[in-house]
């Protein structure tokens, strides 16, 4: 079955702070992986697409890492933000048609 | 504003009412998708379109939806007698082109059934 897991399922950091989600995925055929912010009641907004090939994709302070052979994605957030607060959703795209096996994500929670 | 905008952001309806929600995309994206997002879940796909044609539907969609884009640009999703357990954000997303590379989701409609 394809699954995707996402871990820790809450976080609380403190400003400034740096912290890092994690995302294991068991998905066949695997095209690409995205890492999706999602402030509450809003879409997910993009932050990452990463291929077979890619190991290391950044967008600004987020940096998210690929790990084919483990099965194994990460999101790094360095100095951290209020604005960060928000859900941080795993996506594995399957397939040719662009269907996409979501985590159930992390949200994380950024305190002054 | 050339984002994905969808209507009504927010919908309470009583059990066995029907529902309508509306997606617009992003111009010229052939590809439309909807997904439903319960609260601390991730979205799970429900169908998407190609233009105008519904090319797949989840096991998800039961008899009660059903979902149409009949100009290939606009789509709406209906529920019929709806239940408690719908209650959820139902999100649309499109994207462009053959390689369909980026989805673009939509603020959401949040559904709550009384």
């Amino acid at each position: 079955k394809n699954q995707v897991e996402q871990s820790p399922q809450s976080l609380i950091i403190l400003e400034g702070k740096n912290c890092t989600l994690q995302c294991n995925y068991t998905v066949s055929p695997f095209s690409n992986l995205r890492w999706y912010k999602q402030d509450t009641g809003r879409g997910p907004v993009s932050l990452t697409i990463m291929t077979f090939s890619e190991n290391t994709k950044s967008n600004g302070r987020y940096t998210a890492t690929l790990d084919a052979d483990t099965k194994q994605s990460s999101l790094h957030i360095t100095a951290s933000q209020l604005s960060d607060s928000a859900s941080y959703i795993c996506v594995v795209r399957s397939g040719g048609y662009n269907k996409l096996i979501f985590g159930a994500g992390t949200r994380l929670a950024v305190h002054p | 504003d050339t984002g994905v905008s969808q209507d009504p952001r927010h919908k309470i309806t009583k059990r066995g009412q029907n529902v309508t929600f509306r997606c617009d995309p992003i111009s010229e994206h052939n590809r439309l998708y909807w997904y439903r997002q319960t609260l601390g879940q991730g979205p799970e796909f429900l169908t998407y379109f190609q233009n105008e044609a519904q090319l797949e539907k989840s096991r998800l969609l039961s008899d009660r939806f059903s979902a149409e884009r009949p100009k290939g640009s606009f789509s709406t999703l209906e529920i019929q007698r709806t239940e408690q357990g719908d209650s959820a954000m139902y999100l649309c997303a499109s994207s462009e082109g053959l390689a369909a590379y980026e989805q673009y989701f939509g603020p959401g409609t949040r559904l709550t059934v009384t």
